[in-house]
């Protein structure tokens, strides 16, 4: 049972660089999600996507991109590296069905921006 | 736009203590309500979820309540262990499209022995 896995665990980055962070589901969930939790704090979200082919901006969409090219797998790229950026991820999914919309989460990636 | 708020930040009780934790959010129009537990450095594993036409939810020592028409739901944790201690977070997801999960800051819950 995977459920939702993330790569890598842990990354660190210098200001500038670029990278693309993982994430797959086996559950067959058309929802999928990606948030940043900072120390202390809750989980904001950055972007989510209802479905293959489809995404939107969450809270905090500034410095992200992301793509939806198949169920499984929803992948989120920094592209110029900010300290700003540094924070764990954590990607999620679920279903839109009514009575089966529990969100299930990763482990998290933990990002360094030096 | 939804705020919840979840009071208070950090709780720390005895062992065997029964314990309540509060979520409040601000816009009654939600689809359902969901409480997750992680621990230091962890993912977020979900305890309950509750929909918006229930009234709770009960897994083993854990219950959770839901008043929708007041913005309020409580976990409520019987006969407390030092294993219990993590940081327990509340989502609400919003009735409109894109079911997005709006999160609590949550509270950091120590149970001594």
């Amino acid at each position: 049972n995977a459920g939702v896995t993330q790569t890598p665990k842990f990354r660190i980055l210098k200001i500038g660089q670029s990278m693309t962070l993982q994430c797959t589901q086996d559950m067959n969930h058309n929802y999928m999600y990606w948030y940043r939790q900072d120390p202390g704090m809750g989980l904001k979200l950055i972007y989510y996507s209802v479905g293959a082919g489809i995404t939107d901006k969450g809270e905090v969409p500034n410095g992200y991109n992301v793509s939806r090219s198949t169920t499984e797998d929803f992948p989120l790229r920094l592209e110029l590296a900010a300290p700003s950026q540094t924070s764990v991820y954590f990607c999620a999914s679920s279903y839109s069905v009514w009575g089966s919309t529990e969100a299930f989460f990763g482990q998290g990636t933990r990002l360094t921006v030096v | 736009k939804q705020e919840v708020t979840q009071i208070p930040a950090a709780l720390s009780v005895p062992e065997g203590e029964n314990l309540v934790l509060n979520c409040s959010f601000t816009d009654s129009a939600i689809y359902n309500l969901q409480w997750f537990r992680q621990d230091p450095g962890k993912g977020l594993t979900s305890l309950l979820l509750i929909q918006s036409s229930q009234r709770e939810q009960t897994s083993g020592r854990l219950n959770a309540s839901l008043d929708k028409s007041s913005g309020r739901s409580t976990l409520y944790i019987a006969a407390s262990q030092p294993g219990d201690s993590a940081t327990y977070l509340c989502a609400v997801r919003r009735e409109t499209s894109g079911s997005r999960l709006t999160f609590g800051e949550g509270t950091q819950l120590t149970v001594n022995p």
